[in-house]
């Protein structure tokens, strides 16, 4: 049982903007910085967002991160039928002592 | 280029110990500053991370799994261990060894290995 939460599907079509939100409380996402992970199909997962906003070397600008209080969004702009994968938020938790990861969203291109 | 690699038996009988061992190539534990980790994902479920060490043995477990779970280091071989006690079949999971990405426990994971499916059946 995860202590944060994402919905479990977001979709769209080709070019459009899609947004997943990740709801946390404030031992976590209220107090650390999110992270963000790309994992496709039958594959290890991959930093898409690191401190909230920032994207790792290699990343597409496509990509972009953002947290007010307890919650957090990762945004996909001007979407691609690449971009067909889970993704998944995460964040240290002061209470628990240790890395607690969302639920996980499958974001499907339609 | 910085790889991971897990290694270790793909069947575990119930009740027994979960063994891996993370080969890290591409970057010394020894002198890193990074932490090294152990997250898992039970088939078709989210991820569930496990423990991390850093080089000089220091360890941070996930709470409800502290009373089983070992990780080790060993700075000589270039590799990290898990160990998983009195495993059950909610244990079954692919395992994923991985580096944080700076400095710092809390830091999150820019390098993976590539999993590894343990199966807990009799």
């Amino acid at each position: 049982q995860s202590v944060v939460t994402q919905p479990p599907s977001a979709s769209g079509t080709p070019g459009q903007r899609v947004t997943i939100s990740c709801s946390g409380s404030s031992s976590n996402i209220g107090t650390n910085t999110v992270n963000w992970y790309q994992q496709l199909p039958g594959t290890a997962p991959k930093l898409l967002i690191y401190s909230n906003n920032q994207r790792p070397s290699g990343v597409p600008d496509r990509f972009s991160g953002s947290k007010s209080g307890t919650s957090a969004s990762l945004a996909i702009s001007g979407l691609q039928s690449e971009d067909e994968s889970d993704y998944y938020c995460a964040a240290w938790d002061d209470s628990l002592e240790g890395h607690v990861f969302g639920t996980g969203t499958k974001v499907t291109v339609l | 280029q910085l790889q991971l690699q897990e290694s270790g038996p793909g069947l575990v009988k119930p009740s027994e110990t979960l063994s891996l061992t993370c080969t890290v190539s591409g970057d010394s534990i020894g002198t890193s500053t990074s932490y090294w980790g152990w997250i898992r994902q039970p088939p078709g479920k989210g991820l569930e991370w496990i423990g991390n060490i850093f080089n000089s043995g220091s360890t941070y477990y996930k709470l409800s799994l502290k009373s089983r779970v070992t990780i080790s280091v060993d700075t000589s071989k270039n590799q990290f261990s898990l160990k998983l006690s009195s495993v059950a079949a909610a244990d079954t999971a692919v395992y994923y060894c991985a580096r944080t990405y700076s400095s710092g426990w809390y830091s999150p994971f820019d390098y993976w290995g590539q999993g590894a499916l343990v199966t807990v059946s009799s």
